[in-house]
């Protein structure tokens, strides 16, 4: 059963638009969790954390969301930009072990 | 060569074969680590050396085999593969001991697709 989801295979934004990537997790033992990006034909590259003792963390266009009660979590690209498509994971960390979704293809349009 | 480098890219092997994936940091790393991407799964951690030593094993069969001979290279050895082991292989490494530090900083390869048939 997985453990951490990302339930939008897909997703595609107007270039200047907002981009909202969620991903959802069950256990709320997870103590910390991150963004990576990843463009074809190579590996992903990190982006932006958050630990569970936080709601919010911002870094320049990239903002993530922890919502715990929910246990939601959502990645804010505002304005989102071309070199923004890609593919997104989200993933969390618990005793010392990552866990990833399978990702979102975000396409900004032009 | 810069950053983390992952030789081949690409390899189709039979179920008999031996082969090796290769994998290099040149970031002065002090940690390595083996992931699997399999077609609409996540991605997922299979080994971490720390220091040359294996720290983390997360339960993967023994037909995958991996070494640590120095910091810089790492290698996973591949016998008597299975079809469903056909996947995408990423290395990483990164610089710390410390739990959080370590994933904030992890440097991925552009990993080999490995097809098993």
């Amino acid at each position: 059963d997985q453990q951490v989801k990302q339930n939008s295979p897909s997703l595609s934004v107007q270039e200047g638009r907002i981009s909202i990537l969620n991903c959802d997790y069950t256990n709320s033992m997870f103590d910390y969790f991150l963004w990576y990006k990843k463009y074809p034909a190579e590996g992903p590259t990190f982006l932006i954390s958050i630990s569970s003792i936080k709601d919010k963390n911002e870094d320049g266009r990239f903002t993530v969301f922890l919502n715990k009660s929910a246990k939601h979590l959502s990645l804010h690209i505002v304005p989102s930009q071309p070199g923004d498509s890609a593919v997104y994971f989200c993933a969390a960390i618990r005793d010392d072990k990552i866990i990833f979704g399978k990702g979102t293809r975000l396409h900004i349009l032009p | 060569e810069t950053g983390v480098t992952q030789t081949p890219r690409h390899l189709v092997m039979g179920m008999t074969n031996k082969k090796s994936l290769k994998c290099e940091q040149h970031l002065g790393h002090n940690a390595m680590y083996w992931y699997k991407q399999s077609a609409k799964k996540p991605l997922e951690l299979m080994f971490v050396y720390n220091f040359k030593e294996q720290t983390e094993n997360n339960s993967v069969p023994s037909r995958f085999s991996p070494e640590c001979p120095n910091s810089s290279h790492l290698f996973l050895h591949l016998h008597t593969l299975q079809p469903e082991d056909s996947a995408l292989y990423l290395c990483a490494s990164s610089q710390g001991t410390t739990r959080v530090v370590v994933y904030n900083e992890q440097f991925f390869g552009p990993g080999t697709r490995l097809t098993v048939l």
